[in-house]
C-alpha cells in the first residue's frame, strides 16, 4: 500500500531484552517521526528526522533509546535493556516536511515488556 | 512544561446534533494547532489544521482558534455514528516540528 508501514505490529519481549521497530514511510516524504502512545494518553514525541539526520531527538527518554534512518527512507527505533515501563504503542509518522503537524501515521508497533 | 488539556469525556451527542470539542494549551509560543481523530485500536488521522485566529471550515468540521485565550475548539455538525472516536488536539511552537498532544476526548454519537 501507499501508507506508512510499521513492523512488527506486535512485539512481546522480556525485561532486559533488545528490541528493534521498523518504519517504512510514504514514498517521497522527507520528514519522519517517532511517537509513543500509552493507554489513555495522547502520542508523546520521541524523535524527528529530516532526511538522514535526526533534527530533534529531545523526546527520547534516555540513552536506551536510539533511532536511525541511514538512507533517508526506512527508520529503525532501537530499545536496549527494555523495561516494563517501555510498554506502549510506538507510532511512526511521515510528512512531506513542509510543516510540523500534517502527519500520516502508521498503524503502530505494540510493544509489551513482561 | 508544554501542556495541552482536553476533557477526556466521554462526550455523548445524538445523531444529527453538533458536537463541540475543546482544548486549551499552556505555551503562549504555540503557533500551529491540529485536530486528529483516532478510532479505537487505530492510529491518529489528521482532520483539521489551524494557524491563525478565527474559524476554519472544512465540510462538517469547523476549527476555532483564540490565541489570546489559548483555546482551540472543533465543532462537528450533523454528527454521525461514524464520528464516534477519540479526538486529539495537538500544538507546536514556532520553528518546532514536535507536536504536543492532549489526552483526547472520546466522542460517542448515539443513533
Amino acid at each position: 500500500g501507499a501508507g506508512v508501514s510499521q513492523t512488527p505490529s506486535n512485539k512481546v519481549t522480556e525485561k532486559g531484552k533488545y528490541v528493534e521497530l521498523r518504519c517504512d514511510p510514504i514514498s517521497g516524504h522527507t520528514a519522519l517521526y517517532w511517537y509513543r502512545q500509552s493507554l489513555g494518553q495522547g502520542p508523546e514525541f520521541l524523535i524527528y528526522f529530516q532526511g538522514t539526520g535526526a533534527a530533534d531527538d529531545s523526546g527520547l527518554p534516555n540513552d536506551r533509546f536510539f533511532a536511525v534512518r541511514p538512507e533517508g527512507s526506512v527508520s529503525t527505533l532501537k530499545i536496549q535493556r527494555t523495561e516494563r515501563g517501555d510498554s506502549a504503542v510506538y507510532l511512526c509518522a511521515s510528512s512531506i516536511g513542509q510543516g510540523p503537524g500534517e502527519l500520516f501515521f502508521g498503524e503502530g508497533s505494540r510493544l509489551t515488556v513482561l | 512544561q508544554k501542556e495541552v488539556e482536553q476533557n477526556s469525556g466521554p462526550l455523548s451527542v445524538p445523531e444529527g446534533a453538533i458536537a463541540s470539542l475543546n482544548c486549551t494549551y499552556s505555551d503562549r509560543g504555540s503557533q500551529s494547532f491540529f485536530w486528529y481523530r483516532q478510532y479505537s485500536g487505530k492510529s491518529p488521522e489528521l482532520i483539521m489544521s489551524i494557524y491563525s485566529n478565527g474559524d476554519k471550515e472544512d465540510g462538517r468540521f469547523t476549527a476555532q482558534l483564540n490565541k489570546a485565550s489559548q483555546y482551540v475548539s472543533l465543532l462537528i455538525r450533523d454528527s454521525q455514528p461514524s464520528d464516534s472516536a477519540t479526538y486529539l488536539c495537538a500544538s507546536s511552537g514556532a520553528g518546532s516540528y514536535q507536536l504536543t498532544f492532549g489526552k483526547g476526548t472520546k466522542l460517542s454519537v448515539i443513533p
